[in-house]
């Protein structure tokens, strides 16, 4: 069963520090996303990365770091220094022009940031 | 660079009624376009997607987008509203490599 997983749902931490997100696909893509969801402001991409080993800023990448040393995951530190880090994360993948040249992302389920 | 506009960030339909969600866009070339469904807590879900086959397409749960190239628009409806269609839905565009999402509009069904 395909899919793609981000773990845990819901996650508290306290000001001050860092927290890694996790997200795995198996489906076999090579360009992975993370996004970040805030109410009113739609979905605003953090990083991306298009291959193993390779990963470029997105829009809003202050304040978080990726890794990409496995095909099949994709994890986001949010830092302390992220102003603001409270949101609903998407994580994402595709195969960057797929057979009709469109990039069809695949959403995981998503994970719930507080901080306190 | 692309960008993507919803009109109107809450839609409410009675149960039955038709179901009309905007979305223009704005680039320099065609691009592709998408329509995604959220349900609370949950991650997007492709609706259906415009790649220029055809400017009427179909999507899943009978939702269908129109794309007029001459309006700028892909707008989103289906004619009979369901409870189950309550959900936010965004609209993106594909230039190239790059997507940019629309902020969303949250679809209320009254019954």
């Amino acid at each position: 069963d395909g899919g793609i997983t981000q773990s845990p749902k819901y996650l508290f931490r306290k000001e001050g520090q860092n927290v890694t997100l996790s997200c795995e696909q198996n489906l076999n893509h090579d360009a992975m996303y993370w996004y970040r969801q805030d109410p009113g402001q739609g979905l605003r991409l953090i990083y991306y990365s298009q291959i193993v080993n390779d990963f470029q800023k997105g829009d809003i990448a202050e304040g978080y770091s990726v890794s990409r040393e496995k095909k099949e995951s994709f994890p986001l530190t949010v830092t302390s220094a992220q102003k603001n880090p409270t949101a609903f994360y998407l994580c994402a993948s595709s195969i960057p022009g797929d057979r009709d040249n469109t990039d069809t992302q695949y959403f995981g389920p998503g994970t719930r940031l507080t901080v306190l | 660079a692309q960008s993507v506009t919803q009109l109107g960030s809450h839609v409410s339909v009675s149960e039955g009624a038709l179901v009309l969600l905007r979305c223009n866009y704005s680039s320099s070339v065609p691009p592709y376009l998408f329509w995604y469904v959220q349900y609370p807590n949950q991650g997007l879900q492709l609706l259906l997607k415009y790649t220029s086959a055809a400017t009427l397409v179909k999507g899943i749960n009978g939702f269908e987008a129109e794309f007029k190239k001459s309006e700028t628009s892909f707008h989103l409806t289906k004619p009979s509203a369901h409870m189950s269609d309550a959900a936010e839905y965004f609209c993106a565009a594909q230039v190239y490599q790059k997507v940019t999402f629309g902020i969303g509009t949250k679809l209320q069904v009254i019954p």
